[in-house]
Formats: structure tokens, C-alpha cells, sequence
């Protein structure tokens, strides 16, 4: 099976602070992360990936993520968070055996101004 | 740009009635999927298609949902005998391919009364 867990229903950050947004995840052989956010009443946007290299994934409006094996994790990350940033923010799995992403539940960023 | 197009962006109907969602996905992607979303939930997989054939339907909860894609490019999700439990946001996405970033549209928020 695969599956993505974000333990934290919510982040709340103040502008100009870093966040971490946490995901773990579990999967049967070497898996592509992903990460989504989500603005009300829209769809999902694409922030990055992981696929292989790297393990500091650089994406848009200056996110990043990094893949850690040993911990099975994936935080996303930002230096300096943006009021704008605040939205709901998932992360998704996909591993060989399955067609299609498995997502987290979800967690909302509030950045504060 | 031409992004993922779902219609309509919001859908009333009464319980036992007959649903059809449409998707027009990015032009020239072949890779196409079905989600529903519940409030507070991450997407949860339905179908995916590789180009006409549905390559996965084993999230499809019951008979009562099907779905075609039958010129490779839009998608409609039929919904029979509609349930109050049917009410979620149903997203479409469109890929170049099965691992790579998918595309979402904004939904069709569906209620049934």
C-alpha cells in the first residue's frame, strides 16, 4: 500500500518567518513526492517534486522540499513566508505498482501579517 | 492559458437523480483522472485514463459511478441513482504522462438534496 500522513492540521507562521509544512509518507519501493496547494474553491496547483537526484527540491513562489529516505519524509519548506501564502497546502504520493497519487489530508498554512 | 476546464462549476440535484460531470483536459496530455473530494479530505482517487481506456478504475466506489474518454481527450463522469453521500467536490486532472505533475481543474461542487 501507499499512503501520505501530515500530522499537523495547521501551521500558523507570522510573515518573514520560515515555515515547515510536515509529510511523511509509505510506500513498497522508491517513491515520487509531490506537493499541491490548494486555494478556496479552486483546484490543486503544482509546487514541486521529487523523482530521483537531488534530495533539496527547489519549486514555485519559493518553495522547497526535502526528500529524507531514513525518515520517509518530505517537509516543504520556505524561507520567508508571504501572507499570500496561506492556503491549504497536500502532499502526494505515487510508488511502482500504482497508477495514480495517494494524498494527505491536508494542512492548512495561515501566515500572519 | 488553457488549463483543465470542469463544468459545471457547481451541480443541485435531488437524490436519485442522474449526474453527468465534464472535463476538458490540457490539450495534448493523455493522461486523465478522477477525484472526490470531501471538506477537510485530500483527494481520493476514482479513475484514471491512458488515453480512451480507463487503464484504473478500482477507485470508483460502486456501479452507480462510470466514467468515458471516448476520443482521448474530454472525460464525462456519470453518476446514477444519486445518494446524499455523492456530495463532494469531483476534481479532473490531465498529465503527460502517469508520474508527471498533474494539472487540476477547479471542480464541480455537487450537492444532492
Amino acid at each position: 500500500a501507499q499512503s501520505v500522513a501530515q500530522p499537523e492540521d495547521q501551521v500558523n507562521v507570522a510573515e518573514g518567518n520560515p515555515l515547515t509544512v510536515k509529510c511523511t509518507y509509505s510506500v513498497s519501493g522508491n517513491p515520487y513526492l509531490f506537493w499541491y496547494v490548494q486555494y478556496p474553491n479552486r483546484g490543486l496547483q503544482f509546487l514541486l517534486k521529487y523523482i530521483t537526484g537531488d534530495n533539496l527540491v527547489k519549486g514555485s513562489y519559493g518553495f522547497e522540499a526535502e526528500f529524507n529516505k531514513s525518515q520517509t519524509s518530505f517537509h516543504l519548506k520556505k524561507p520567508s513566508a508571504l501572507v499570500s501564502d496561506s492556503a491549504l497546502y497536500f502532499c502526494a504520493v505515487i510508488s511502482p505498482g500504482y497508477s495514480t497519487l495517494t494524498f494527505g489530508k491536508g494542512t492548512m498554512l495561515l501566515v500572519s501579517p | 492559458g488553457a488549463g483543465v476546464s470542469q463544468t459545471p462549476s457547481n451541480k443541485v440535484t435531488e437524490k436519485g437523480k442522474y449526474v453527468e460531470l465534464r472535463c476538458d483536459p490540457i490539450s495534448g496530455h493523455t493522461a486523465l483522472y478522477w477525484y472526490r473530494q470531501s471538506l477537510g479530505q485530500g483527494p481520493e482517487f476514482l479513475i484514471y485514463f491512458q488515453g480512451t481506456g480507463a487503464a484504473d478504475d478500482s477507485g470508483l466506489p460502486n456501479d452507480r459511478f462510470f466514467a468515458v474518454r471516448p476520443e482521448g481527450s474530454v472525460s464525462t463522469l456519470k453518476i446514477q441513482r444519486t445518494e446524499r453521500g455523492d456530495s463532494a467536490v469531483y476534481l479532473c486532472a490531465s498529465s503527460q504522462g502517469q508520474n508527471q505533475p498533474q494539472h487540476f481543474g477547479d471542480g464541480t461542487r455537487l450537492s444532492i438534496l
